[in-house]
């Protein structure tokens, strides 16, 4: 079993430039999220999708644009990249049935190493 | 002040010791998680607790809802137990969840 799957694991960009990250699940869930990591700070919410066809935004969305393509992929896309967005990014995925807590627990992508020069 | 606290940030000890891990939250919640951070990156959820204590080999997590506090404990470490554990929070009828910063611990053979 794959689970999640993001690519690429590493990239470098240089300010400006545009990148789209790629998410994908094979656990048939509803439920994907888009996270970052930095030294120092918890895990914060870019963007996620409760369901195919919506998407919200988390806690840190500016400079960030997804898609829900469909229910099996969630891309996350710098359009200009700026040295801030240099983080870690994680993908996430659930089943996403609030009212059913065993469905709620996340799975995570191996993630990927962004710098942006 | 984060809704999510952790403590110690780090926390280095001697293979075979109990571990203790804690988490305090602000906000009321619908569920907790206690995640896993590899050293290569990788996160793994370890436990989701609404009530009471969950076990799971060598690890025990307990939440007390009122208290708003959670702990992990790890029997008989080891130090393939080195990594950072996080935890996080689930408010009622939201998706989201918010992360604590995570503690680093490290267990020297």
């Amino acid at each position: 079993n794959a689970g999640v799957t993001q690519t690429p694991k590493f990239q470098v960009l240089k300010t400006g430039q545009s990148m789209t990250l790629q998410c994908a699940q094979d656990m048939n869930h509803n439920s994907m999220y888009w996270y970052r990591q930095d030294p120092g700070m918890g895990l914060r919410l870019i963007y996620y999708s409760a369901s195919e066809g919506t998407t919200d935004k988390g806690e840190v969305p500016n400079g960030y644009n997804v898609s829900r393509l469909n229910k099996r992929e969630f891309s996350l896309r710098l359009e200009s990249a700026a040295p801030s967005q240099t983080s870690v990014y994680f993908c996430a995925s659930s089943e996403g049935q609030i009212t059913t807590l065993a469905k709620n627990i996340q799975y995570f992508g191996a993630g990927t190493r962004l710098s942006v020069l | 002040k984060n809704e999510v606290e952790q403590s110690p940030q780090n926390l280095t000890a001697q293979e075979g010791e109990f571990i203790t891990i804690n988490c305090s939250y602000s906000v009321g919640i619908s569920a907790l998680h206690w995640l896993q951070q590899h050293p290569g990156g990788g996160i793994v959820s370890l436990f989701m607790l609404s009530s009471g204590k969950k076990k799971h080999g060598r690890l025990i997590a307990t939440i007390n809802i009122q208290e708003k506090h959670s702990s992990l404990h790890i029997t008989a470490s080891h130090p393939r137990d080195s990594a950072v554990y996080i935890c996080a929070v689930k408010t009622f009828g939201n998706e989201k969840l918010t992360f604590g910063t995570g503690t680093r611990l490290t267990i020297i053979p």
